[in-house]
């Protein structure tokens, strides 16, 4: 079946580690996504990709790495920079517009 | 600047009653306008757009929406609410942002129905 798969689904990480997320589709989609969500703060734009080796910083980009070596994968790191990196991300991707995305299950990161 | 709108943090229905769930936005040019459905500790799935075309909008698990353009508004409908329907609602616009269309998420409502 396809879809969106990322791992792992909980990480905790001690402070001044740099962790990555994994991102893994087999949709065949362009564009793919990192959102960030808190609570009561909606889903806020990490990074984003439209194309293999292209990305674009989203709204909150500091503090976080991404790259785009392979059209199916688009991993994220959370960096030691990162100031307040205990969230739930979720990656996503998308067909050319009008699309809707398709989302992973999400990764829960807890800095301890 | 564009931008999606979810006035209500919560919305509480009764099973068995209507419910809705407000979206207003603002965008340049023709809006394209998405509600996803998340329960806890899971991604967001898809529940219905709005492209172009009739201004009520079907999607998954008979949930429609109204597409107002004089009101800028997306809201979120069911006739008759279940238990299994509470959960946390977003809406989405595609905004122009940086030379690329950017998905933009709204803060989310949280729907509870009573049983």
């Amino acid at each position: 079946d396809g879809g969106i798969t990322q791992s792992p689904k909980y990480l905790f990480r001690k402070e001044g580690q740099n962790v990555t997320l994994s991102c893994e589709q087999n949709l065949n989609h362009d564009a793919m996504y990192w959102y960030r969500q808190d609570p009561g703060q909606g889903l806020r734009l990490i990074y984003y990709s439209q194309i293999v080796n292209d990305f674009q910083k989203g709204d909150i980009a500091e503090g976080y790495s991404v790259s785009r070596e392979k059209k199916e994968s688009f991993p994220l790191t959370v960096t030691s920079a990162q100031k307040n990196p205990t969230a739930f991300y979720l990656c996503a991707s998308k067909r050319t517009e009008p699309r809707e995305l398709f989302f992973g299950e999400g990764s829960r990161l807890t800095v301890l | 600047a564009q931008s999606v709108a979810q006035p209500e943090d919560q919305v509480n229905v009764a099973e068995g009653n209507p419910l809705t769930v407000k979206c207003t936005y603002s965008v340049s040019g023709n809006p394209y306008l998405f509600w996803y459905v998340q329960y806890p500790n899971r991604g967001l799935q898809f529940l219905l757009k709005y492209i172009t075309g009739d201004n009520l909008v079907k999607g998954s698990y008979g949930f429609e929406a109204e597409f107002n353009k004089s009101q800028t508004s997306f809201h979120l409908k069911k006739p008759s609410a279940l238990v299994s329907d509470s959960a946390l609602y977003f809406c989405a616009v595609r905004a122009y942002s940086g030379g690329s269309y950017i998905p933009t998420f709204g803060r989310g409502t949280s729907l509870i129905v009573h049983p």
